[in-house]
């Protein structure tokens, strides 16, 4: 079964850090671009950073820029974003995503069942 | 930046109506859009991509429309299950971007 788990979530006070996980299975985790897309408690989704399956290229959204790093490890199936200087807007659920390549590529096919990420002293 | 401009932000609908959501862009995509679906509690599923590609397993009430700046997502004849919140999104650049939602309710 294809899927992604996320984990590492929590309660951190305002300029903290954090470090989520996302674990791959079922699939060829190494042949896939991912991303991390987040949801605030009864907001719309907003997408957070991308990195393609090698690694080599990463973006972020302006929100998060500077702050969280996205990063892979595909010897360990993982996906992961490390949070820094958080603050009380970074309040929300945290979904990794795959991105499912050609002829899709750019969209989301596969969602873990997110981790929640609370800010707040 | 793209933006999106989602509407209605929230829907009521009959089991059986036909349904309509629109979806317009800052600036032309080609047809780099996808629409999701999400439930209460899960996490978002992907229904189309490309803009009128139906992604495996979706019901073949949900179809999608569209190019350049305007799309369109229509359920032909609304289900139970189908009551829930969808997103567009854009993919033609970074950052991607999302529609505010749009909250299909019950009548």
């Amino acid at each position: 079964e294809v899927q992604l788990v996320e984990s590492g979530g929590g309660l951190v006070q305002p300029g903290g850090s954090l470090r989520l996980s996302c674990a791959a299975s079922g699939f060829t985790f190494s042949s896939y671009e991912m991303n991390w897309v987040r949801q605030a408690p009864g907001k719309g989704l907003e997408w957070v950073s991308y990195i393609s399956s090698s690694g080599s290229t990463i973006y972020y959204a302006d929100s998060v820029k500077g702050r969280f790093t996205i990063s892979r490890d595909n010897a360990k199936n993982s996906l992961y974003l490390q949070m820094n200087s958080l603050r009380a807007e970074d309040t929300a659920v945290y979904y990794c995503a795959r991105d499912p390549g050609k002829p899709a590529g750019g969209a989301f096919d596969i969602w873990g069942q997110g981790t929640m990420v609370t800010v707040s002293s | 930046v793209i933006w999106m401009t989602q509407s209605p932000s929230l829907l009521s609908a009959s089991t059986g109506d036909r349904v309509t959501i629109s979806c317009r862009m800052s600036q032309g995509i080609s047809s780099y859009l996808a629409w999701y679906q999400q439930k209460p509690g899960k996490a978002p599923e992907l229904l189309i991509y490309a803009a009128s590609t139906l992604q495996s397993g979706v019901p073949s009430r949900f179809s999608g429309s569209g190019s350049g700046t305007d799309f369109t997502l229509t359920i032909s004849c609304l289900q139970s299950e189908d009551f829930a919140t969808y997103y567009c999104q854009q993919y033609y650049s970074f950052p991607r971007t999302f529609g505010q939602g749009t909250k299909v309710e019950i009548k």
